[in-house]
């Protein structure tokens, strides 16, 4: 079936280098991306979105690159600092009235001080 | 700016009793969802709703129900608790039925079946 995947579990990264997380997904028909942000405790944060006719879309530190040739996702975290530690998610739909949101799993971002 | 409210923040039940988790969103959305989040995986979507007075199934509705009786408010009842129900709960909202499909999510509910 679709899925939409994310390739590791956990990263790790030094306070101030930049983080980069990958997602996987597999259904063609997607054409509207979105990364969340989950802090413990606390319920999902949009952080930015991205549609299938862009390949790049940047926020305040961070940018969403689009391959829909491989079909992958990434966010990137500039200068990341210790508040962005949380679990991210990417999920994928598509245009169309019955249209759903579906997560990938998650991946945690641990920032090291 | 509340956004999306979820009430409990926690509850503990025994199993076979039932419970309503209420969920309220002041942005006047028109969509509503009722998610599940379980260790090591992703939300899952149990109902939904497109609008005041409509309901539907998501991925995971077995041994749920909803009503949508007001636009503000979208509850999830559990008629006979299971343990298979632990979990922690996510109630969001969004806009409408365009691709520019935005969630806003509440901070959950924490929900323990013994």
């Amino acid at each position: 079936g679709e899925s939409v995947g994310l390739h590791l579990p956990t990263l790790s990264v030094q306070e101030g280098d930049n983080s980069i997380i990958n997602c996987a997904y597999s259904n063609s028909a997607s054409d509207y991306f979105i990364w969340y942000k989950q802090e413990s405790g606390k319920g999902p944060q949009f952080i930015i979105d991205i549609r299938s006719n862009m390949d790049k879309r940047q926020g305040q530190r961070v940018t969403v690159l689009l391959n829909k040739t491989v079909k992958h996702l990434s966010l990137q975290i500039a200068a990341t600092q210790p508040g962005d530690s949380a679990v991210y998610f990417c999920a994928e739909t598509f245009t169309g009235a019955n249209s759903k949101l579906t997560f990938g799993k998650g991946i945690t971002l641990s920032v090291r001080p | 700016n509340a956004g999306v409210t979820q009430t409990p923040k926690f509850r503990v039940l025994k199993t076979g009793q039932s419970m309503t988790l209420l969920c309220a969103q002041d942005m006047n959305h028109e969509y509503m969802y009722w998610y599940r989040q379980d260790p090591g995986m992703g939300l899952r979507l149990i109902h939904y709703s497109v609008g005041e007075g409509t309901t539907a199934k998501g991925e995971v509705p077995d041994g749920y129900n909803v009503s949508r009786l007001k636009k503000q408010n979208f509850l999830l009842g559990l008629e006979s608790a299971a343990p298979s129900q632990t979990s922690v709960y996510f109630c969001a909202s969004s806009y409408g039925r365009e691709a520019k499909n935005i969630q806003y999510f509440g901070a959950g509910t924490r929900l323990s079946v013994l």
